[in-house]
């Protein structure tokens, strides 16, 4: 079946460093990806939702400079932390959309020190 | 706007006992609905999804869920539980008319198997 992947699974950075998270779909092309975060314990929030070819849409109350978001290909949408602090660590977790059925990846722990 | 609610935070059942975890939507129409299982340091797994049709789902580990309408309820029922469905289960929806389509997630409800 489809898959979707995260690169990488788990990353520990220094605050003030970007990091950027990969979300690929793997047997299937997506227009649509999205991005979401959970805190430990917690639910999915949905950050953004990514279009490919075009800018990504925000929910409320996420910085669109703090956490940017690009969809260059049909297959690859990725999410870069850019000035990373310790209140931005978390699990980020994408999801890809093949008709009627959305695929998620594995999710990212990032960890800022 | 879409939304749904989880109103049990943690449920504690014994094995062998029957599960109903609760949800609740808020939507214009009927949504796309969805019930996910995340167990500790996994990712999410689809136990089930209702877009149209049959009320009553099916789904993957003996999981079934009853769409009502007249409830905005989407409740997730097991006959019988085991000590490895111990995991956090998130109710979802999704807009079925938009082209984006994507899908906010419930507060989750932790599940524990009492022995």
């Amino acid at each position: 079946g489809a898959v979707v992947s995260q690169h990488p699974s788990r990353v520990i950075c220094k605050s003030g460093t970007s990091v950027k998270i990969e979300c690929r779909s793997l047997d299937f092309q997506a227009t649509t990806m999205f991005w979401y975060r959970q805190f430990p314990k917690k639910s999915l929030m949905l950050m953004a939702t990514s279009n490919e070819g075009s800018k990504a849409t925000y929910e409320q109350g996420v910085e669109k400079d703090k956490f940017l978001i690009n969809h260059a290909s049909l297959t690859l949408s990725t999410l870069t932390v850019t000035s990373a602090h310790p209140e931005d660590s978390s699990f980020y977790i994408c999801s890809a959309r093949d008709r009627d059925r959305w695929f998620f990846g594995p999710g990212t722990r990032l960890t800022v020190l | 706007a879409q939304s749904v609610t989880q109103p049990d935070i943690h449920i504690t059942v014994s094995e062998g006992a029957s599960l109903e975890l609760r949800c609740n939507y808020s939507y214009g129409a009927t949504p796309y609905l969805f019930w996910y299982v995340q167990s500790p340091g996994q990712g999410l797994q689809l136990l089930l999804k209702y877009f149209s049709g049959d009320t009553l789902v099916q789904g993957i580990k003996g999981f079934e869920a009853e769409f009502k309408r007249s409830q905005s309820s989407f409740n997730l029922r097991k006959p019988s539980v085991h000590w490895s469905d111990a995991a956090e289960y998130f109710c979802a929806v999704g807009s079925p008319y938009s082209s984006a389509s994507k899908i906010i997630f419930g507060s989750g409800t932790r599940l524990s198997i009492r022995p």
